[in-house]
């Protein structure tokens, strides 16, 4: 069965504090791994599309990058509008299922 | 990328009634997808819906709780029955676009709040 965990489960920066979220993930064969960005009382809002270990994709303030295990998304010297909740998701080479993990909640405070 | 819109936005419901959710989206797809959040969690898929056929449902849902009606090409339903406080949840639509059909977009949500 798909599973995916994130960690933290919640993260505190100061305005220009870079860091980095974790998404761990067991899935029989990988078909993407997405990253999706979540608002308060909003849908989730697509960010990347990660295919293959290795690959690396960038958007302005964040960069995703990918291993066979585990993805993590970077946010370099964020500012308080990147304060959000960050989901990972994947989907396997069998199943049309996007199976999410529970997101990690960021607050970056001015 | 695909605009998609939903109504209600949010609703509170009495025990025991129903709330049909529609989704309308800017271009014609495929499938649609229900999901549901509850609060604090992430996103459980509840149906797949297909236009010209019956939704397939994951483990745990079913058609007369959930009942989904998928008319046309741009446009699914989604009703909550019989609806008890645990229903409390977000519901989204989504759909699947790009080149691969991989990125998979959200409308706003509807916010439902059983009493």
């Amino acid at each position: 069965e798909d599973q995916v965990t994130q960690s933290p489960e919640a993260l505190r920066l100061q305005e220009g504090e870079s860091s980095s979220l974790n998404c761990s993930y067991t899935v029989s064969g990988l078909r993407g791994l997405f990253w999706y960005r979540q608002d308060p009382g909003k849908g989730p809002e697509f960010l990347f599309t990660l295919y293959s270990a290795g690959e690396e994709k960038e958007k302005e303030r964040l960069k995703a990058t990918l291993t066979k295990k585990e993805s993590f998304l970077h946010i370099t010297a964020p500012k308080p509008e990147d304060s959000a909740t960050y989901l990972c998701a994947v989907q396997d080479n069998y199943g049309q299922n996007f199976v999410f993990g529970p997101g990690t909640r960021l607050s970056v405070l001015p | 990328s695909a605009v998609i819109s939903q109504k209600p936005s949010r609703d509170i419901c009495q025990r025991g009634t129903s709330l049909t959710i529609q989704c309308q989206v800017d271009s014609q797809v495929t499938m649609m997808f229900w999901y549901r959040q509850q609060p604090g969690q992430s996103l459980t898929l509840i149906a797949t819906a297909n236009q010209g056929s019956e939704a397939t449902y994951e483990s745990g849902f079913v058609i007369d709780k959930f009942p989904i009606s998928r008319p046309n090409l741009t446009f699914s339903t989604l009703t909550v029955s019989n609806m008890s406080p645990e229903d409390s949840s977000i519901y989204l639509c989504s759909v699947r676009a790009g080149v691969s059909y991989n990125e998979q977009f959200f409308g706003p949500g509807t916010r439902l709040t059983v009493l």
